[in-house]
């Protein structure tokens, strides 16, 4: 089944400490996304990456970080500059045809806990 | 830039009941205009697109949407609400090109389904 893929599903994280969430797609997307997402505030774009080894930084990437070294992986490090990571995290991709151009396919998503 | 209103925080309807999510973006553009739908604790699944052409748009679950440009507005449409359908649903503006291509989303409307 082609899809896309969050693990884990449930993270606890420690004051100060940096954690990794992964996310693979085997849809072969070129674009991959960072969404989080808070209750009553929708979704809000992290980093997103539209080709290996190159990424951008969304409209809140202060605290966080993501690699790009191969296409179907993006993973989203939550470091311990980021004082209120306790949200759902969601990773999205998409293809960059012109057929599909914007349409995003979401993961089940990553629920981070701050202890 | 754009923007997506949901101005609707809330829904209740009973089961069988027709159903109307509205939506309004702001773009100077043509719009890509989405709506998700996201049950709880999961990723969101893409209902319906437009991109161009006809403005009423079919979906999945029997769910419908029209574009209207003079009201700026993309209100979903369903004729007869299912328990199962229960969940929150995002509506979403697409802009940009090349590498800043993003999609804007609104802030969710949570539909309740009575019995």
């Amino acid at each position: 089944d082609g899809g896309i893929t969050q693990s884990p599903k449930y993270l606890f994280r420690k004051e100060g400490q940096n954690v990794t969430l992964s996310c693979e797609q085997n849809l072969n997307h070129d674009a991959m996304y960072w969404y989080r997402q808070d209750p009553g505030q929708g979704l809000r774009l992290i980093y997103y990456s539209q080709i290996v080894n190159d990424f951008q930084k969304g409209d809140i990437a202060e605290g966080y970080s993501v690699s790009r070294e191969k296409k179907e992986s993006f993973p989203l490090t939550v470091t311990s500059a980021q004082k209120n990571p306790t949200a759902f995290y969601l990773c999205a991709s998409s293809p960059m045809t012109s057929g599909q151009v914007f349409t995003q396919y979401f993961g089940p998503g990553t629920r981070l806990t701050v202890l | 830039a754009q923007s997506v209103t949901q101005p609707d925080i809330h829904i209740t309807v009973s089961e069988g009941a027709s159903l109307e999510l509205r939506c309004n973006y702001s773009y100077g553009a043509t719009p890509y205009l989405f709506w998700y739908v996201q049950s709880p604790g999961q990723g969101l699944q893409l209902l319906l697109k437009y991109f161009s052409g006809d403005t009423l748009v079919q979906g999945i679950k029997g769910f419908e949407a029209e574009f209207k440009r003079s009201q700026s507005s993309f209100n979903l449409r369903k004729p007869s609400v299912h328990w199962s359908d229960a969940a929150e649903y995002f509506c979403a503006v697409g802009a940009g090109s090349g590498s800043a291509r993003q999609l804007t989303f609104g802030s969710g409307t949570q539909l309740t389904v009575l019995p």
